[in-house]
């Protein structure tokens, strides 16, 4: 069965730093997706993205943050520079055309900022 | 007001036990909506999606009440392997899912 995948497992970076989340998402699918969950909260929105273009975004995507389709399989997620608020599991996600309210996340990366 | 509120649980119930899970959203322009289930520490995976005529997959049943904006998820005969945290998940049609904090579920033996 296909999966989206996600790259690193775990990331632990400094405050300050930029870093980079990759994700493949699954191979026929049009829609991708960031999401993040704070250790004991709720799965939050980030952004979605479809035809190259940010589709919706949220309020916690805010300058530090954006997202590219560098190729025509992986899809990134990245923080300029990172707070220790950053610190959570990020969920890439992918949905495909015609089925596009359905999503299917990736097993996640966790980011550790210290 | 939380936009989709669940009971925290845990539910504790012993194997082959029903159990039912509610949820109620407070967006009236929801238009997708789903149970996902997520284990500890890993990513949420999507259970079912709910449709107004109600849906039914195996042990599991969905309902969905547009009128009061509830939302229900019914499991049979659980299963050990069924001990999770499950997620209601609404969608006002611009695919940014909103989350429930989840209900979580331990299946005895």
């Amino acid at each position: 069965e296909p999966e989206v995948t996600q790259t690193p497992s775990h990331q632990v970076t400094q405050m300050g730093q930029e870093v980079i989340l990759r994700c493949v998402p699954i191979s026929n699918h049009l829609y991708f997706y960031w999401y993040r969950q704070i250790l004991g909260q709720k799965v939050e929105f980030l952004v979605s993205f479809y035809n190259n273009e940010i589709s919706e975004k949220s309020e916690i995507f805010d300058d530090q943050f954006s997202v590219e389709r560098p190729d025509g399989s992986n899809f990134t997620l990245k923080i300029r520079s990172t707070k220790l608020e950053d610190s959570a599991m990020y969920f890439c996600a992918s949905s495909e055309q015609g089925r596009d309210y359905e999503q299917y996340f990736g097993p996640g990366t966790r980011l550790t900022v210290t | 007001r939380k936009e989709v509120e669940q009971d925290p649980g845990p539910f504790n119930v012993p194997e082959g036990a029903t159990v039912a899970f509610n949820c109620t959203y407070s967006n009236s322009a929801s238009q997708s909506f789903f149970w996902y289930r997520q284990d500890c520490r890993k990513e949420p995976k999507l259970l079912m999606s709910v449709y107004s005529s109600g849906n039914e997959d195996g042990r599991f049943t969905a309902q969905l009440n547009r009128a009061s904006q509830y939302i229900s998820l019914l499991i049979r005969d659980s299963k050990l392997s069924d001990s999770a945290t499950y997620l209601c998940v609404v969608d006002t049609g611009r695919r940014a899912l909103t989350f429930g904090s989840g209900t979580r579920l331990q299946v005895q033996p």
